[in-house]
């Protein structure tokens, strides 16, 4: 199992740009979302899904999009791309819909700079 | 605002010495989770801690839960250099639904 991955590792961005982080994963987990990163701030979550068709927003979604056509992709649209936005993402996937009660499995990240 | 808040924010230790991170949490929870990042990397899962468990180990891994207080700690014991790497806490928020909030971490150091 390649577990789960995301494309691209890096990418660079102008002000205003729209572009899609592409996440996948080969375990059938019904449960998967988007994370930033920022430092000194943890971990936020920008949306999650508990099943193919089912998304839901998390703590900072605003200036994201999200779909889940299928169990296997999870991919995240920024619509316009702002500075702010600046940060690593992650995905992550678990097992079962309930995230708090099953271990996380997370992709390698993906830096993105807004200039 | 952040569920969880790490201290210390960053540890230095030699290897051979025990490491302990500490969490705080302000909301009733479910479960408590430990997660690892190396530099770069994406985060590994460590331990899962229900809310009716006080202790639980894992190898060389001790954490505790205290509700009442609203805290867990994550013990390291005899550290090794392979252990350098950040480590998150991460709870839910009962009633909260099905998300996960992470802490700020704590960056744990061990030198040779």
């Amino acid at each position: 199992n390649a577990g789960v991955t995301q494309t691209p590792k890096f990418q660079v961005l102008k002000t205003g740009q729209s572009m899609t982080l592409q996440c996948a994963q080969d375990m059938n987990h019904e449960y998967m979302s988007w994370y930033r990163q920022d430092p000194g701030m943890g971990l936020r979550l920008i949306h999650y899904s508990v099943g193919a068709g089912i998304t839901d927003q998390g703590e900072v979604p605003n200036g994201y999009n999200v779909s889940r056509s299928t169990t296997e992709d999870f991919p995240l649209r920024l619509l316009s791309a702002a500075p702010s936005q600046t940060s690593v993402y992650f995905c992550a996937s678990s097992r079962e819909a309930d995230s708090s009660y099953n271990e996380q499995f997370f992709g390698p990240g993906t830096r993105l700079t807004v200039l | 605002s952040q569920q969880g808040e790490e201290d210390p924010q960053a540890l230095s230790i030699q290897e051979g010495e025990n490491a302990t991170m500490n969490c705080s949490y302000k909301t009733s929870i479910n479960n408590l989770q430990w997660y690892r990042q190396n530099s770069g990397r994406g985060l590994v899962h460590l331990i899962l801690i229900r809310s009716n468990e006080r202790e639980k180990h894992s190898g060389r891994l001790r954490v505790t839960l205290d509700t009442s207080k609203k805290s867990s700690s994550l013990l390291i014991t005899a550290s090794r250099a392979a252990d350098t790497a950040s480590y998150f806490c991460a709870t839910d928020r009962r009633g909260g639904g099905n998300k996960l909030t992470f802490g700020t971490g704590t960056q744990l150091k061990v030198e040779l």
